[in-house]
């Protein structure tokens, strides 16, 4: 089977860091993605990983570990318009599908 | 006009009205899809299309009806909805194929409201 977990709710401050952890199991993989969403509006992408590591780019960076299971978005120098609800997303080999999770809602406070 | 776009944003209905969303993707992506997203779950996928054709019907009610006319417009026609229905339903894109990264474009959604 399938399974995408996050946490529901985040807190942080501006300018502050946090990390936003994801842990997947399914029976076979292909890439996990991250998307944001803000209230209201489409999810858009942020990044995609498919080999273990550490993606950047700019303030946001993206982990990856396919034997844990396991995923990370990291947000640097939190700005308030990074609240929104960040969405974790694997893609299953066998029916070439994105799974996602439910989505961790990060509010960012002054 | 880019990117994927959805009309209408809004839409209330009864249940017995019939009614339908519309999508339409100017990014010349060969794959069409349409999700359900409801409070505190997970999105769901529904339907998918690849090059017109419907690959996947995620087991979702016949009251739901996709439609493919061609790899740039999609519909979803509504009859007989049921109040546990209102969601917002998220239009998406991707270009298929092994090379590609499955990367989903969504439009802004329809948020549905059955009375």
């Amino acid at each position: 089977g399938q399974n995408i977990d996050q946490p529901t709710e985040m807190t942080a401050t501006e300018g502050a860091i946090v990390q936003i952890n994801c842990t997947y199991q399914t029976s076979g993989f292909n890439g996990l993605f991250w998307y944001q969403q803000h209230a209201g509006e489409a999810p858009t992408f942020l990044s995609y990983n498919v080999l273990d590591g550490l993606e950047e780019k700019g303030r946001f960076s993206s982990f990856l570990s396919r034997s844990k299971g396991y995923s990370y978005l990291l947000l640097k120098e939190l700005q308030m318009k990074d609240s929104a609800s960040y969405l974790c997303a694997v893609r299953d080999r066998g029916t070439d599908k994105l799974i996602f999770g439910t989505g961790t809602r990060l509010q960012v406070f002054p | 006009e880019t990117g994927v776009t959805q009309t209408p944003r809004h839409l209330v209905m009864g249940m017995t009205n019939k009614k339908s969303l519309k999508c339409e993707q100017h990014l010349g992506h060969n794959a069409m899809y349409w999700y359900k997203q409801s409070a505190k779950k997970p999105l769901e996928l529904m339907f998918v299309y690849n090059f017109k054709e419907q690959t996947e019907n995620n087991s979702v009610p016949s009251r739901f009806s996709p439609e493919c006319p061609n790899s740039s417009h999609l519909f979803l026609h509504l009859h007989t909805l049921q109040p546990e229905d209102s969601a917002l339903y998220l239009c998406a894109s991707s270009q298929a194929g092994l090379a590609a990264t499955g990367e989903l474009f969504f439009g802004e959604g329809s948020r549905l409201t059955v009375l």
